[in-house]
């Protein structure tokens, strides 16, 4: 499709598991962001990679945190040992080099039990 | 660390009344504006965005106004209605490389 798809888009987890989220951007998109958004709060920036630079890790709330993108295709988001505070739904989005326009997917609503 | 903030965490109308949202941001350095739409489910949406070196844009029923002097963003949507229901995010360009930082949001509820 043309537009930036998540995959799950749901994922029920139980406390102590590990979790791997999936986002692929729209193709073309040099840059690519991901956000954390608990029931009726704001957007939480996570982590922003940018082409070949060192990504901004400056949001990843812990080391439990981690993210990976290769090249500029898709980018992967684990949460390792999670918790229930983790559970929120998490957005990933892309832009282009040229603009900071961000283009957001439908987000994978995670549930840790 | 400066952020982007809104004042008004909710607002109800009326259907067919203008609505206005505001947003207040820090960063004096911020050159880029964009508001998103958010409904219920959906990542989200862009709406309208404006630059520094404006003070107002417009677009189909929405306008957004900037005051730089005092560092505040508004949009505007005019005749309301039912399918503007969701929940409205400001964004601040904070640097050189596209790095878009995005305020709480505000929810707004529009009544029949």
């Amino acid at each position: 499709g043309a537009g930036v798809s998540q995959s799950p888009s749901n994922k029920v987890t139980e406390k102590g598991k590990d979790v791997e989220l999936r986002c692929d951007p729209i193709s073309g998109h040099t840059a690519l962001y991901w956000y954390r958004q608990r029931l009726g709060q704001g957007l939480e920036f996570l982590i922003y990679f940018q082409g070949n630079s060192a990504p901004d890790k400056s949001g990843l709330p812990s080391d439990r945190f981690s993210a990976e993108r290769t090249g500029e295709s898709v980018s992967t988001l684990t949460i390792q040992r999670t918790q229930q505070e983790d559970s929120a739904v998490y957005l990933c989005a892309s832009s282009r080099w040229t603009g900071p326009t961000q283009y957001f997917g439908p987000g994978t609503r995670l549930t840790v039990l | 660390g400066e952020s982007v903030g809104l004042h008004l965490p909710t607002l109800s109308v009326q259907e067919g009344d203008n609505s206005i949202i505001n947003c207040a941001y820090s960063n004096s350095a911020s050159d880029y504006f964009i508001w998103y739409k958010q409904e219920s489910g959906k990542g989200p949406q862009f709406i309208i965005d404006i630059r520094s070196n404006m003070d107002k844009r417009q677009g189909q029923r929405v306008t957004v106004l900037l005051n730089k002097t005092v560092k505040h963003l508004s949009l505007q949507i005019a005749a309301t209605q039912p399918g503007d229901s969701a929940v409205y995010f400001c964004a601040e360009n904070i640097g050189n490389n596209n790095d878009m930082r995005f305020g709480a949001g505000t929810r707004l509820t529009v009544k029949p």
